[in-house]
């Protein structure tokens, strides 16, 4: 069964500081993953896509990744308001198809 | 990345009706996918459209219950047959054109059954 697990949530963080979401997946030999945010009633957006080990940096995005854990993180920086939302990470397993973890809510606090 | 206009946006429906739902696409992908939604879950994926053959449909998921047709590389339908509460959800399509999958999404459906 190949999985994607999140914390649920919430995740509270005061303005500015670094939020941080952690994601872990069932097999090592997943190539291709992903970080969507989705606001409530919308869609999910595609904010981050990561392919190797290591870090990848867009903006206040990072995306960290770690094959030997299966494990993806999250680091927003300078965390604003408008970073509010749930973010689900996705893992492409290999099938064509991405599987989508259920998501961590993160509440940023003025 | 491509846009998708997806429509209706919302809906209420009787029990045993059906709705179709559809998705337009501004350009040409490879590849599109029906996604479910469940009130406070992530999404689930119901099954793979594929373009002038029948879809490839996720376990717990089928045809006569959800048929898709997509007759070109920019259109798809998804029809939620014979309605029950159950399937109230958000109806989701997406795709993507490259081969590292890297979804968007249409603006979702919200279908409440009665």
């Amino acid at each position: 069964q190949k999985e994607v697990e999140q914390n649920s949530g919430p995740l509270s963080v005061p303005e500015g500081a670094i939020a941080s979401l952690n994601c872990t997946y069932s097999d090592r030999g997943s190539q291709s993953f992903f970080w969507y945010r989705q606001y409530s009633g919308k869609s999910p957006e595609l904010i981050m896509s990561i392919y190797s080990n290591g870090d990848k940096e867009d903006g206040r995005f990072t995306a960290q990744l770690n094959k030997a854990s299966q494990y993806v993180s999250l680091l927003i920086r300078d965390s604003q308001p408008s970073d509010s939302a749930t973010y689900l990470c996705a893992v492409n397993f290999g099938n064509e198809k991405l599987t989508f973890g259920t998501g961590t809510r993160l509440t940023i606090i003025p | 990345s491509a846009v998708i206009s997806q429509k209706p946006s919302r809906d209420i429906c009787q029990r045993g009706t059906s709705l179709t739902i559809q998705c337009q696409v501004d350009s040409q992908v490879t590849m599109m996918f029906w996604y479910r939604q469940q009130p406070g879950q992530s999404l689930t994926l119901i099954a793979t459209a594929n373009q002038g053959s029948e879809a490839t449909y996720e376990s717990g998921f089928v045809i006569d219950k959800f048929p898709i047709s997509r007759p070109n590389l920019t259109f798809s339908t998804l029809t939620v047959s014979n309605m029950s509460p159950e399937d109230s959800s958000i109806y989701l399509c997406s795709g993507t054109t490259d081969a590292n999958e890297k979804l968007f999404f249409g603006s979702g459906t919200q279908l409440s059954v009665l």
